[in-house]
């Protein structure tokens, strides 16, 4: 199986910051690489796909990109709404694998 | 607006079964893998199983290979999950969601909790 990481677990900023959270795989997965933000008691969203893309409806303040099998997602300046879990998630092969998530926190 | 709408879940006790569905309106189904995602209280995202447009071909997780079946009926827009011999480990919230570009999830259900516990 292919093994996700992600640095940091948790993350505090302040509004107007800008914050990268990196994501690792274990083995190259091309840019079959998404980003997800979850609220509490939500459903995760997507933000990005296939490393780089912005999915529709998304501020283009979320930046997605890659280098190698290093993966990393740049909010250019949080809003309040922003405070969530972040996930990154594999789709190259079966069993699809998500990494553990950054908490992002005032 | 989109929705994905899971029902079904609920407090079952070990070995016994449920069966999850999910409606899908106002977004191409027939088109688009469906997939299902579960979410340990507190913990992170599992991918559990996922389904060709068709139906004919299914993935599933080591986790519940065997146990859970993945099914679909394009009809009627709905994708279902079939869950035997369920196991305290397998309490958490599950969410359908579609498989877009390059099987990313673009979509996801509210979910719906199924707790097992005697």
């Amino acid at each position: 199986d292919i093994q996700m990481t992600q640095s940091p677990s948790s993350l505090s900023a302040s509004v107007g910051d800008r914050v990268t959270i990196t994501c690792r795989a274990s083995q190259s997965i091309g840019t079959y690489l998404a980003w997800y933000q979850q609220k509490p008691g939500k459903a995760p969203k997507l933000l990005i796909y296939a490393a780089s893309s912005l999915h529709s409806g998304v501020p283009s303040r979320f930046r997605g990109s890659a280098s190698g099998t290093d993966f990393t997602l740049t909010v250019s300046s949080l809003q309040p709404e922003d405070f969530a879990t972040y996930y990154c998630q594999q789709s190259y092969d079966t069993p699809f694998t998500f990494g553990p998530g950054t908490k992002l926190d005032i | 607006q989109v929705q994905l709408v899971e029902s079904g879940g609920g407090l079952v006790r070990p070995g016994g079964s449920l069966r999850l569905s999910c409606e899908v309106s106002r977004l191409s189904f027939s088109d688009y893998y469906m997939g299902w995602i579960r979410q340990t209280p507190g913990e992170g995202l599992e991918w559990i199983s996922y389904i060709s447009t068709t139906g004919t071909t299914e993935y599933y997780a080591d986790s519940v290979k065997g146990r859970f079946t993945i099914s679909r009926d394009n009809a009627n827009n709905s994708l279902y999950l079939q869950m035997n011999s369920l196991r305290a480990e397998d309490t958490a919230v599950y969410y359908c969601a579609r498989a877009g570009y390059h099987s990313t999830f673009d979509y996801w259900g509210q979910g719906t909790l199924v707790t097992v516990s005697s």
